[in-house]
């Protein structure tokens, strides 16, 4: 049951170009979205959200793109950092009763200094 | 000064076993939980909880209960253990209400099981 998949398990870039992390969904319901960032050896850390009625916010350096139609959400990270390098999980809640929150599968991201 | 501290941080055991993994919040938030992090890295709620509710999600086998002692503490019981329980486990808390029970979550840093 997958509802959200990632399906690039890996990305490096160079530092100071931008990092295009992506995440499809399979529920339409899902109206709600959010990127955590993961180190090793910790629990994912929140990082930034977009709601479905918007298709774009932007946190600093870290702007999230929500495609409705397509069932596409996309984390920028420009320019990106060596400190960058991690784990990025995007998420979602079902919508009203929350219980249920589904996780892709993780993009392990590597800046190159 | 840990937020969401769990124990043990490695457990390795036998089929059959009966073990537990503590947690424990520090931020004063209402509502606990704990995921599942199998081998595909797939991240899946197990359980929600507070004072007042346990969600339960329907695929996990009843060999699993957590217990609350009090507000800040939420434990993971688990009977029988099987091979498939071999995973990394997460605690998190957040605050209750709305979308900000998803942006407050904080995570432990997970319990990796090991059933041989």
């Amino acid at each position: 049951d997958q509802q959200v998949k990632q399906n690039s398990p890996s990305l490096s870039v160079q530092e100071g170009r931008i990092s295009i992390l992506n995440c499809d969904y399979t529920n339409s319901m899902f109206d709600y979205f959010l990127w955590y960032k993961k180190y090793p050896a910790e629990g994912p850390t929140f990082l930034i959200s977009i709601s479905s009625i918007k298709d774009k916010n932007e946190d600093g350096r870290f702007t999230v793109f929500l495609n409705k139609s397509a069932k596409h959400l996309s984390l920028h990270i420009v320019p990106s950092q060596p400190g960058d390098s991690a784990v990025y999980f995007c998420a979602a809640p079902t919508p009203g009763r929350g219980n249920q929150f589904y996780f892709g599968t993780g993009t392990s991201l590597t800046v190159i200094p | 000064d840990t937020a969401v501290s769990q124990t043990p941080k490695y457990l390795v055991t036998q089929m059959g076993n009966d073990k537990s993994i503590k947690c424990e919040q520090n931020l004063g938030h209402d509502t606990m939980y704990w995921y599942k992090q199998d081998s595909k890295k797939f991240l899946k709620i197990m359980f929600s909880y507070n004072n007042k509710e346990l969600i339960i999600n329907e695929t996990v086998p009843n060999r699993f209960s957590p217990k609350s002692p009090d507000k800040a503490h939420l434990n993971l019981h688990i009977n029988s253990l099987e091979l498939g329980d071999s995973a990394v486990y997460f605690c998190a808390s957040s605050q209750e209400g709305g979308l900000a029970v998803w942006e407050t979550q904080y995570f432990g840093p997970g319990t990796r099981l090991l059933v041989l």
